[in-house]
């Protein structure tokens, strides 16, 4: 049972330009959403993350958009750069159940100069 | 500052044998978890331990076993090693009991890259 869907499976993007990768969730008792960073070879890295109870969260060039009542969440990478070209991987959780992550099946993310 | 360490790096097998991989937390961390991440996929939550004690268990048979030891390290077991098996195991470390409201984020290692032949 896949409970969090992510999409695009990959993305070309040219340098400078903004990238967006969405993801849709299915459980509504999740409560953290996490996004991941993953270089070949390398662990994910926590990128950015966001609580159900904020629509949007702002890091450096890194977004995240929430909305509840659709149960999507988005991460949107501005003034993308090359070296932005990696896996990323939304992921979401219940407090209740501790560290458990549910992951989404990964974005190649392509940033071309 | 060291952040999580794994090992080894990479291992190979043959079907039907036994594997073992360790895996150190980020100093002050009393959780660990393990992750099993298929090429192509999303990581998949297999056990996570606090304080030594399972805490949480994913879908995975019990062929697969870990434990969690006083200075809070972790090992994670495989039996009876399948073609299957083969993939990238990540230890994710955070600080523990979640309290009030904060939320445990969990640091990953590099990752064992195990392939069974």
């Amino acid at each position: 049972q896949q409970q969090v869907k992510q999409s695009p499976q990959s993305l070309i993007v040219q340098k400078g330009g903004i990238s967006i990768i969405n993801c849709a969730y299915e459980n509504t008792a999740f409560d953290y959403f996490p996004w991941y960073q993953q270089f070949p070879g390398k662990g994910p890295a926590l990128l950015i993350a966001i609580r159900p109870d904020v629509s949007e969260k702002k890091e450096g060039r890194f977004t995240i958009s929430f909305n509840k009542s659709a149960k999507q969440f988005s991460l949107h990478i501005m003034d993308s750069q090359p070296g932005d070209s990696a896996t990323y991987f939304c992921a979401a959780s219940k407090k209740k159940y501790g560290n458990k992550l549910v992951f989404g099946a990964g974005t190649i993310l392509r940033v071309k100069s | 500052d060291a952040g999580v360490t794994q090992s080894p790096t990479h291992l190979i097998k043959t079907r039907g044998q036994h594997v073992t991989l360790r895996c150190s937390p980020i100093s002050g961390h009393k959780s660990v978890s393990w992750y099993q991440q298929v090429l192509g996929q999303g990581p998949q939550f297999i056990f996570q331990y606090y304080e030594k004690e399972e805490r949480g268990r994913g879908n995975f048979p019990d062929r697969f076993s870990a434990r969690q030891f006083p200075n809070y390290s972790s090992e994670l077991n495989v039996n009876a090693l399948l073609l299957g098996d083969s993939a990238l195991y990540l230890c994710a470390s955070s600080l523990g009991e979640l309290q009030g409201s904060s939320y445990n984020e969990q640091f990953f290692g590099p990752g064992t890259r195990l392939t069974v032949l």
